[in-house]
């Protein structure tokens, strides 16, 4: 069975630095999806960055990027440049084949200015 | 184009009711997953629907149900509510694939019905 672990429960980081928040999963799979997903204080769950198990290449989407370390199962999300607007609870999330979602705990991030 | 779109938006009932949440995929998406996310907690698969089927469930009991439409709107209906079912809904559509590359198998969310069970 899938599962995600995020240790960090709460997270904070002053505008215009830097930020990593961590995330470990498990599998049995060899083909499987990871994700990192944003909900802020209006619910609505958006997706932050993606990233394919079979790639080696870390995933980077503008500021945020993934360090993707697949043989010790760890999947932590880089946001650099912090910004206000990044001030939200922020969900690691796992895929394997049929396409269900399975969510960590989730990291609330606040952002100070 | 419109995205996911949830309705409705807050609902409050009391115990051993029943309510039915609703669901309209993104544009061009055949697949909608429910999930359950109760208050400071991650969300948790409830099932998902595709080609009018339930084609995964969670570990949730049979009083969760739902139903997928011709058109591929859905249906989340939970029977005998109780103070425990009292969380955020949340649907998710995507394309009903496995693919390696392209994003297909991203699956968008709405913003949610938050149910409340007194």
């Amino acid at each position: 069975a899938q599962t995600v672990t995020q240790s960090q429960p709460e997270m904070s980081v002053q505008e215009a630095e830097t930020v990593t928040l961590s995330c470990t999963y498990d599998t049995s799979e060899s083909n499987y999806y990871l994700f990192w997903y944003k909900q802020p204080p209006s619910r609505q769950m958006i997706l932050v960055i993606r990233q394919e198990a079979y790639k080696q290449q870390n995933a980077t989407e503008n500021r945020f990027s993934v360090n993707f370390q697949k043989a010790a199962k760890s999947f932590s999300l880089k946001i650099s440049d912090s910004q206000l607007g990044d001030t939200a609870m922020y969900f690691c999330a796992s895929m394997e084949y049929g396409n269900k979602l399975v969510f960590g705990a989730g990291t609330i991030l606040r952002v100070k200015s | 184009d419109a995205g996911v779109t949830q309705s409705p938006t807050h609902l409050i009932k009391t115990r051993g009711q029943q309510v039915t949440l609703r669901c309209s995929p993104k544009s061009g998406h055949d697949t909608v997953s429910w999930y359950q996310q109760a208050l400071g907690q991650g969300p948790q698969f409830i099932f998902q629907y595709y080609e009018e089927e339930e084609r995964q469930r969670g570990n949730f009991p049979d009083r969760f149900s739902g139903h997928q439409f011709p058109n591929y709107s859905s249906e989340l209906n939970v029977n005998a509510l109780l103070l425990g079912d009292s969380a955020l809904y949340l649907c998710a559509s995507s394309l009903n694939i496995w693919e390696a590359s392209g994003g297909k198998n991203i699956q968008y969310f709405g913003a949610g019905t938050r149910l409340s069970v007194l």
